[in-house]
């Protein structure tokens, strides 16, 4: 399972409160994905990471940034969070994105905005 | 815009059955198509990942095929359990070109296999 751990693993929060979710892997994959998933909407990808400081924008990636300082986490913020996040996010990884390359996925963060 | 149809929505077999799992995606330059699986609460995990080269990947009793031409990828599950019970969730790379491991899903098959 790449050795995948996000944090928190639950978050309720207040409409206008920034929040910061962490990603961390421990067998130093290259690429990094944050997706959310909701209901009628399956899973969608907000951002993406192909090495340190390397990151770019996924499908719906208004109101998220994301920071690579370090190979094994991948930080997602809400600058302001909004009820339209309320979701459950998920980080994957990937060794080296090609064609035969399996994606991992962590447990995911049920995140709650009020 | 690569869009993933999954077909059934939600399944319910007795155990011992064999079934077949449906996806279907709108732009055929695909490189590969993943199947996972996602348990309530989980995240999700790789089943099997099919090249676009490949027609068909095994795994056990998890079998599945790949028809770029027509856009359609089936998973068929041989001899149903009830610990087979999850939702099941095919992928492919989003957009074209170099994706970068970048995936579109389907909205999954809600699989209940009864004792």
């Amino acid at each position: 399972d790449a050795g995948i751990t996000q944090s928190p693993r639950h978050k309720v929060t207040e409409t206008g409160t920034p929040v910061t979710l962490r990603c961390h892997q421990t067998e130093n994959h290259r690429y990094m994905y944050w997706y959310r998933q909701d209901p009628g909407h399956g899973l969608r990808l907000i951002h993406y990471s192909y090495g340190v400081k390397d990151t770019d924008k996924g499908e719906v990636s208004d109101g998220y940034s994301v920071s690579r300082s370090k190979t094994e986490d991948f930080l997602l913020t809400l600058e302001s969070a909004t009820s339209s996040q309320t979701s459950v996010y998920f980080c994957a990884t990937t060794l080296g994105g090609g064609t035969t390359d399996t994606q991992y996925f962590g447990p995911g963060t049920r995140l709650t905005v009020l | 815009k690569q869009e993933v149809t999954q077909i059934p929505a939600a399944l319910s077999v007795p155990e011992g059955e064999n079934l077949v799992l449906n996806c279907s995606f709108t732009d055929s330059a695909i490189y590969n198509l993943q199947w996972f699986r996602q348990d309530p609460g989980k995240g999700l995990t790789s089943l099997l990942l099919i090249q676009s080269s490949q027609r068909e990947q095994t795994s056990g009793r998890l079998n599945a095929s790949l028809d770029k031409s027509s856009g359609r990828s089936t998973l068929y599950i041989a001899a149903s359990q009830p610990g087979d019970s999850a939702t099941y969730l095919c992928a492919v790379p989003l957009g074209g070109g170099t994706s970068y491991g970048k995936l579109t899903f389907g909205q999954g098959t809600i699989l209940t296999v009864h004792p």
